[in-house]
C-alpha cells in the first residue's frame, strides 16, 4: 500500500517570491510521482510527473519538482509566484504495474499568493 | 479534441436516493477511473474500469457501482444514498497501455446530499 503526505495544508507567499510545496510518500515499492494543481470548481490538471531518470523534472507554468528516494520526498518548487499560481496543489503515488493506474493522493496544499 | 466531460454539473439529492453520474473519456483513451474528493481532501479512488470490466476497486461500500460501455464512457451509481456521500466526483481517462501514465480529469461532478 502507498501513502502521501503533504506536510503543509496551507502556504502563503507574496508575489514574485519563491515557493516550496512539500510532499513525502511511503511504499514498500517503487513507484511514480505527480503533482496535480486544482484550480477553485475545477478538475485537476497534471502539473508534472516523476516516472524515470533525471530526478529533476520540469513542468508546466514554471513548476519543477525533485525526486529523493532516500529520502522519499518529490517537493514541488518554484523560483518566483504569480497570483495566478493561487490554487490547491496535490501530491500523488502510483505504482509501476503497467495498467495500475489507481492514483494515491495527499490532502493537498492550498497555496495562496499576496500581492 | 474534447477533453473529459462529466455530466451533471451539480446535482442535489435527498437520504436513501439514488444517482447516477456519467463520464465520457478523452478522445483515444480506453480507461477510466472515478474519484471522490470530500470537500477540503485529497481525491480517493473508488473503482477503475477498462473493456467495460471493473480492474480495480478502492474502500468504497458496494453501494457504489459502475458501468463501462462499448464506446468507453462510463457511468457511476451510488444507491441508498448518505450524507457523507456529499462531494465532488471526478473522473479520469487513460490508455491502459500508455507508457506516459497521465490520467486526464474531468471538471467533476458536485453532488450534495441533504
Amino acid at each position: 500500500a502507498q501513502s502521501v503526505t503533504q506536510l503543509d495544508s496551507q502556504v502563503p507567499v507574496f508575489e514574485e517570491a519563491p515557493v516550496e510545496l512539500r510532499c513525502n510518500y511511503s511504499s514498500s515499492v517503487s513507484v511514480y510521482l505527480f503533482w496535480y494543481v486544482q484550480y477553485p470548481n475545477q478538475g485537476l490538471q497534471l502539473l508534472l510527473k516523476y516516472l524515470s531518470g533525471s530526478t529533476l523534472v520540469k513542468g508546466i507554468n514554471g513548476f519543477e519538482a525533485e525526486f529523493n528516494k532516500s529520502q522519499t520526498s518529490f517537493h514541488l518548487r518554484k523560483p518566483s509566484v504569480h497570483i495566478s499560481d493561487t490554487a490547491e496543489y496535490f501530491c500523488a503515488v502510483s505504482g509501476l504495474d503497467q495498467g495500475a493506474q489507481k492514483l494515491v493522493f495527499g490532502q493537498g496544499t492550498r497555496l495562496t499568493i499576496n500581492p | 479534441d474534447a477533453g473529459v466531460t462529466q455530466s451533471p454539473t451539480h446535482l442535489i439529492k435527498t437520504r436513501g436516493q439514488q444517482v447516477t453520474l456519467r463520464c465520457s473519456p478523452k478522445s483515444g483513451h480506453d480507461t477510466v477511473s472515478w474519484y471522490q474528493q470530500a470537500l477540503g481532501q485529497g481525491p480517493q479512488f473508488i473503482f477503475q474500469y477498462y473493456e467495460e470490466e471493473e480492474r480495480q476497486r478502492g474502500n468504497f461500500p458496494d453501494r457504489f457501482s459502475g458501468h463501462q460501455f462499448p464506446n468507453y464512457s462510463s457511468e457511476l451509481n451510488v444507491n441508498a444514498l448518505l450524507l457523507g456521500d456529499s462531494a465532488l466526483y471526478l473522473c479520469a481517462s487513460s490508455h491502459l497501455d500508455g507508457r506516459n501514465r497521465e490520467q486526464y480529469f474531468g471538471p467533476g461532478t458536485r453532488l450534495t446530499v441533504t
